[in-house]
């Protein structure tokens, strides 16, 4: 986990407001991913980028937006914040050329009042 | 929809038990199926995985069961710990081809996840 980390731990903010969650990685890693968890619904995909040049959606990637900074920082951001965007945030980092394991970083828990 | 399902929700086995999680999925181009482990507060984790040419993968305590012809794989758990107390994800991975930045993509299909309780 100290290889990716994400700030803030928490954050509360209200309906309406612009958001930015942020994400660093030291492992070397071009590869990284955001994802936000909800209970019962399980990790699903946001956003995904392969390199500083490559910005892909997920699965439920509207109400949101990314910016590749460098390979190494990855942020999210949620331009006008709703309550149902409430939820574990997760970024992950991988290497591309065969390696699958996505490494996670602590999680970012986000409420939306 | 949910591509891959997993069951049970929650699950609570006495020490020294065996813990069963299954999941199942429909698309058969994944290639690829981990499990995650999360320990609360933290993110998940690889815990081990499997690729659908081989039908049981054992790491430790820890086994991956995998039947490609019924699409269904599972985890168990031998002789299960309190430690082993977390939330489990099931997840697969849809192989899309070479891509312009290095290689095939990595993106996983996960499950909804079981929250495993082992007593004392």
């Amino acid at each position: 986990d100290a290889d990716v980390t994400q700030t803030p731990r928490n954050r509360i903010t209200k309906t309406g407001k612009r958001i930015m969650l942020e994400c660093s990685q030291t492992k070397g890693h071009d590869r990284m991913y955001w994802y936000r968890q909800d209970p019962g619904l399980g990790l699903r995909l946001i956003y995904y980028s392969f390199d500083v040049k490559d910005i892909n959606k997920g699965e439920i990637s509207d109400g949101y937006s990314v910016s590749r900074q460098a390979q190494a920082k990855f942020s999210l951001s949620l331009e006008s914040a709703i309550p149902n965007q409430t939820a574990l945030y997760f970024c992950a980092t991988s290497l591309s050329g065969g390696q699958e394991t996505q490494y996670f970083g602590p999680g970012t828990r986000l409420l939306v009042l | 929809q949910q591509q891959v399902k997993q069951s049970p929700q929650s699950l609570i086995v006495q020490k020294g038990g065996i813990s069963i999680i299954n999941c199942a999925y429909e698309n058969t181009a994944f290639d690829y199926f981990p499990w995650y482990q999360q320990f609360p507060g933290k993110g998940p984790a690889l815990l081990i995985a499997i690729r659908p040419d081989v039908s049981e993968k054992k790491e430790g305590r820890f086994t991956i069961s995998f039947n490609k012809s019924a699409k269904q794989f599972s985890l168990h758990i031998m002789d299960s710990q309190p430690g082993d107390s977390a939330t489990y994800f099931c997840a697969a991975r849809r192989f899309e081809g070479p891509m312009n930045y290095g290689g095939a993509t990595n993106k996983l299909i996960f499950g909804t996840g079981t929250l495993l309780a082992v007593q004392p």
